[in-house]
């Protein structure tokens, strides 16, 4: 059973408009949330996080939004450059439990 | 330079014999932990240690066993009895501090381990 849903496998979209990643999570005991960017034959890079005590997280061109009624989260990369072309998982931890909930990845392309 | 490093990078083995993964990190974390990689699937995890000489076993340990003989150090060997061997195995640290900022949180990962088993 998935706690951690990423329903998109795939998404493509053009240089410099905006990527829109989702993920869903069914436990409400979830009160941490990471995004990872993974290239091929690579360990996955640790991309922005965020708390549950807030809404909204941003780095430079990365925001990870969080709606907890919803428990779904998003990461937006704006604008989006070809190097983000990568695999995009989303995780999720509880508590004191340092074990990460991973979701499948999607699978990003950004088209020159 | 701190990070984690797995060797090799790529390792073949022939079915029924056991191999050992090398994991070493000299970031100062106290938690170490395996995943495997399939293709189209995410990560699993298959042990983790968040203190030497103790590790508790992930969502598919059978097959695998570790050791934490040492804080830097987190080796995986994958036994004959794994089914299904060949794999992207990777390695991660992180501490267990329970700060709410981020990099107390994230796990760094090595740069893997392709196993093919022949």
């Amino acid at each position: 059973d998935q706690q951690v849903k990423q329903n998109s496998p795939s998404l493509s979209v053009q240089e410099g408009r905006i990527s829109i990643l989702n993920c869903d999570y069914t436990n409400s005991m979830f009160d941490y949330f990471l995004w990872y960017k993974k290239y091929p034959a690579e360990g996955p890079t640790f991309l922005i996080s965020i708390s549950s005590i807030k809404d909204k997280n941003e780095d430079g061109r990365f925001t990870v939004f969080l709606n907890k009624s919803a428990k779904h989260l998003s990461l937006h990369i704006v604008p989006s450059q070809p190097g983000d072309s990568a695999v995009y998982f989303c995780a999720a931890r509880a508590g004191n439990n340092r074990k990460l909930i991973w979701g499948l990845g999607t699978s990003l392309a950004v088209n020159p | 330079d701190g990070g984690i490093t797995q060797s090799p990078k790529y390792l073949f083995r022939k079915e029924g014999q056991n191999v050992t993964l090398s994991c070493e990190q000299n970031l100062n974390h106290d938690a170490m932990y395996w995943y495997r990689q399939d293709p189209g699937q995410g990560l699993r995890l298959i042990y983790y240690s968040q203190i030497v000489n103790d590790f508790q076993k992930g969502d598919i340990a059978e097959g695998y066993s570790v050791s934490r003989e040492k804080k830097e150090s987190f080796p995986l060997t994958v036994t004959s009895a794994q089914k299904n061997p060949t794999a992207f195995y990777l390695c991660a640290s992180s501490y267990i501090g329970l700060a709410e900022d981020s990099s107390y949180n994230e796990q760094f990962f090595g740069p893997g381990t392709r196993l093919t088993v022949l």
